[in-house]
């Protein structure tokens, strides 16, 4: 079983301040991808990095991949309120994505 | 383009009884997954579909659990009968076989088991 762990769980921080969410795992991913979930809605894709060391920039998110392919990180600079919800990473191994157990982040104002 | 759409979005049953979640996903899109979500949690594989064969059912409590995708496009999850367990957000995904896997999620169903 492809177990991914994500740290920390929850993360309050706030407004302006950066932050940065991990996700790590023994086993080996051909892809990894980010999502992020806001309250009654499903998850929606931000990022998938592919290559082993790859660094993927939006806007203020800053995506890597290790190098290994078993861990990933996700950084927010300069949060807003609106970064607010549930971000989970996702292993893809085939037609098969192993979700992480989520951290949810609060922006405060 | 319309995005994957599932209904009903609630639903509050008692224990014991049957229910039904229905999901269509993104046009073109032949892989199909539905997915358990216990709150604040990562979503969990129940089952996942390429075109109308189900090719990864191991995580689906038979038991209580079936799905279908007659015609390879529209799916149904059912649970018969519902336990307090049960209780939780039910996701539906689709995406385009052969890519990079990427889902594109429904807003889910949430189920209260009373």
């Amino acid at each position: 079983t492809q177990l991914l762990e994500q740290s920390p769980q929850f993360l309050s921080i706030q407004e302006g301040e950066n932050l940065t969410v991990y996700c790590n795992s023994s086993s080996v991913f051909s892809s990894l991808q980010w999502y992020r979930q806001e309250p009654g809605e499903g998850p929606v894709l931000l990022v998938t990095v592919v290559t082993g060391g790859e660094v993927k920039k939006l806007k203020r998110l800053t995506f890597q991949f290790g190098d290994a392919r078993k861990d990933s990180s996700l950084h927010i600079t300069a949060a807003q309120p609106g970064d607010t919800g549930l971000y989970l990473c996702a292993g893809a191994a085939g037609n098969k994505l192993t979700f992480g157990g989520g951290t949810r982040v609060l922006v405060k104002p | 383009e319309a995005g994957v759409v599932q209904s009903p979005r609630y639903k509050i049953i008692e224990k014991k009884q049957p229910v039904a979640f229905w999901c269509n996903p993104i046009s073109g899109h032949n892989t199909l997954y539905w997915y358990l979500q216990n709150l604040g949690q990562g979503p969990e594989l129940l089952i996942r579909y390429e075109n109308e064969e189900a090719v990864d059912d191991s995580q689906l409590p038979k038991d209580r659990f079936s799905a279908e995708r007659l015609k390879g496009v529209d799916s149904t999850l059912k649970i018969q009968p519902a336990e307090l367990g049960d209780s939780a957000v039910y996701l539906c995904a689709s995406s385009f076989q052969g890519g990079l896997n990427e889902q594109f999620f429904g807003p889910g169903t949430r189920l209260t088991v009373l």
